[in-house]
């Protein structure tokens, strides 16, 4: 597609269900990044793929996170048993891996709420 | 690790007028990028401008530029003509300069800018 896509965004969803958020990266992109942004607060990494593999699952905050991505495009991330505090906007980025400018490409996030 | 710190959290210009936003960093490394980040309401991370540390000269783009001091480790971005559509939230990034696993973006927290008309 012409940019990064996210879906859905906005997710409203009460403390202990499980949610999961959609990102389809520009096409040809084989690195894809998801960020979380807490209210007021910067961008915190959770996951890097490079293709299908996650080589940096480093900024995942807890076993209850989890991601995966197919094809080499679409990625999940996965929040089980949502807590309150996991109320984010989660953004997904992507880049050509061999690109030299070091530019990621955002898409507009998902706005999650747990109530 | 590379650490991104952004001390003002909040800044105001008037429309027309030439503004400043600071930005320290932290890294063992000699060969990086060094980018700011526009973050309108509508959520989406808009690129404004890129800066590579071997480049001496100064990145600028139409009304943006940057004073890129790597030995001061300071990275601050000069709007210049302030308008209305740039008020919004500014992040500084870092990445290094090495591929894969490596190439993340580290952000500061921000700051809010806005635009008295």
């Amino acid at each position: 597609g012409a940019g990064v896509s996210q879906s859905p965004s906005n997710k409203v969803t009460e403390k202990g269900k499980d949610v999961e958020l959609r990102c389809d990266p520009i096409s040809g992109h084989t690195a894809l990044y998801w960020y979380r942004q807490s209210l007021g607060q910067g961008l915190e990494f959770l996951i890097y793929f490079q293709g299908n593999s996650a080589p940096d699952k480093s900024g995942l905050p807890s076993d209850r996170f989890s991601a995966e991505r197919t094809g080499g495009s679409v990625s999940t991330l996965t929040i089980q048993r949502t807590q309150q505090e996991d109320s984010a906007v989660y953004l997904c980025a992507s880049s050509l891996a061999s690109q030299n400018t070091g530019e990621l490409f955002f898409g507009e996030g998902s706005r999650l709420t747990v109530l | 690790a590379q650490t991104v710190t952004q001390s003002q959290p909040e800044m105001s210009v008037q429309e027309a007028e030439t503004v400043t936003l600071s930005c320290t960093y932290d890294t063992s490394e000699s060969d990086y990028y060094l980018f700011w980040y526009k973050q309108p309401p509508s959520r989406q991370m808009i690129l404004v401008i890129r800066q590579e540390a071997y480049k001496q000269q100064n990145a600028t783009e139409n009304r943006f530029s940057v004073n890129f001091q790597k030995a001061a480790k300071s990275f601050s971005l000069k709007i210049s003509d302030s308008q209305l559509g740039d008020a919004a939230m500014y992040f500084c990034a870092y990445r290094s300069f090495l591929t894969g696993a490596n190439s993340k973006l580290t952000f500061g927290k921000g700051i809010t800018l806005s635009v008295r008309p």
